[in-house]
């Protein structure tokens, strides 16, 4: 079975900022992992994806994800912050690709002027 | 290139009323997901088509069903329609899927919002 923990519903930076929205997960084989984006009225973008490989993604927008597996972890991260990086932001799980995506809640981030 | 197309974009039923909602897939995809997403949550899958059967299903009633038709286009239907029904419905489609070309990224449509008084 697959789950995704994000820690935190809300998360404010200031312009410029480092963004770090955390995402943990729970597979029982070895998982497909992602971040997608959902800007206000939309569906939803995807920023990046882990497959096999590498285990740093880098995505649209500048943003990139590490893949620990010690730690069960798939944070997602952006240098500086910029406002029309204002967002809600969900990670995914999924054991077979793209079938089946399971969600977490989402995080909405808000950058600050 | 036309992306995910769904329709109507907002409706509003009354409980114990059926809805249909309808998604074209981007060009070049044949498989077709539906996601309830509910207000301040994530999306949860209700099923995926492909080759017009449903071949994945999620914690969802028989109250919830679909069909893909031979243009891979799809349909959800919902039957006597409960207020906790109320949600953003979400049409994803992919690339083919069970022959090594599965990418892991689905596209979305930007949803049906259904309220249900």
């Amino acid at each position: 079975a697959q789950s995704v923990t994000q820690l935190g519903s809300h998360v404010s930076v200031s312009e410029g900022a480092l963004v770090l929205l955390r995402c943990n997960y729970s597979s029982s084989v070895p998982p497909y992992l992602f971040w997608y984006v959902q800007y206000p009225n939309q569906g939803l973008q995807l920023l990046l994806k882990y497959t096999t490989g590498a285990t740093l993604v880098k995505g649209i927008n500048g943003f990139e994800a590490e893949f620990k597996k010690s730690e069960t972890s798939f944070h997602l991260t952006k240098p500086s912050a910029h406002m029309s990086d204002a967002a809600e932001y969900f990670c995914a799980v999924s054991a077979t690709g793209a079938n089946n995506l399971f969600f977490g809640t989402g995080t909405r981030l808000t950058v600050i002027p | 290139d036309a992306g995910v197309t769904q329709s109507p974009t907002h409706l509003i039923k009354t409980r114990g009323q059926q809805v249909t909602l309808r998604c074209s897939p981007k060009s070049g995809h044949d498989t077709v997901s539906w996601y309830q997403q509910a207000l301040g949550q994530g999306p949860q899958f209700i099923f995926q088509y492909y080759e017009e059967e449903e071949r994945q299903r999620g914690n969802f009633p028989d109250r919830f069903s679909g069909h893909q038709f031979p243009n891979y286009s799809s349909e959800l239907n919902v039957n006597a329609l409960l207020l906790g029904d109320s949600a953003l419905y979400l049409c994803a489609s992919s690339p083919k899927t069970g022959r090594g070309s599965d990418t892991g990224e689905l596209f979305f449509g930007e949803g049906s919002r259904l309220t249900v008084l």
